[in-house]
């Protein structure tokens, strides 16, 4: 069956550009993590969604980091002005519920800001 | 807050030759512990976890984890590795019932 997606896979900015990354939850996953993993280091907690209400973002960096999940699917994380140090694989992880349940993750979109 | 300590950022094996990969935490609560694996240019996948009850834990591809909570260590082990078990490993700590801390990985080459 399908995995969680993540578009793009690879993704280039330059310094100040705004980008937008995208998750696909596995079907009928009702929580939705991104998490931010920088070069050599493991995964960072950004926020968390249940169904479209976003529980915690108490891991976003700074104000220029915006999650939505409008429809209770579909996740995009907007990084606006983006700078050197955003450079980092992002990832994205659904669960069935919220719980202790297995998180399911994707295979992450590679941020590379010049 | 807690912190992941994984205390060997890499790890050579042989093939068929055991490997032991260390994580250690620090909480004031109880927790619960991960171990996930990464192939290259893969997702995080689930190896084992501990919840509660035995403090021995199985899981897949051979895999074995100990919880010891007066060290506050969860290592994990593998009798006998493959080729294929060449990846990336992460143990990871939740003090609640979703947000994961990881520690740094551990990166295991097997050789034949």
């Amino acid at each position: 069956g399908a995995g969680v997606s993540q578009s793009p896979r690879y993704k280039v900015a330059k310094r100040g550009q705004d980008v937008a990354l995208r998750c696909d939850p596995i079907s009928g996953h009702v929580s939705l993590f991104w998490y931010q993993q920088a070069l050599g280091q493991g995964p960072e907690f950004l926020t968390y969604f249940q169904n479209e209400a976003q529980l915690d973002k108490s891991g976003l960096p700074s104000d220029r980091f915006f999650a939505e999940r409008p429809e209770g699917s579909v996740s995009t994380l907007k990084i606006q002005r983006t700078q050197q140090e955003d450079s980092a694989v992002y990832l994205c992880a659904s669960s069935l519920v919220r719980g202790y349940n297995e998180q399911f993750f994707g295979p992450g979109t590679r941020l590379t800001v010049l | 807050a807690q912190s992941v300590t994984q205390l060997d950022s890499q790890v050579p094996v042989f093939e068929e030759a055991p490997v032991e990969l260390r994580c250690n935490y620090s909480s004031s609560v109880s927790v619960y512990l991960f171990w996930y694996v990464q192939y290259p240019n893969q997702g995080l996948q689930l190896l084992l976890k501990y919840l509660s009850g035995s403090t021995l834990v199985k899981g897949i591809n051979g895999f074995e984890a100990e919880f010891n909570k007066s060290q506050t260590s969860f290592h994990l082990g593998k009798p006998s590795v493959h080729i294929s078990d060449t990846a990336e490993y992460f143990c990871a700590v939740s003090e609640g019932d979703y947000k994961l801390s990881f520690g740094a990985g551990t990166t295991v080459t097997v050789r034949a």
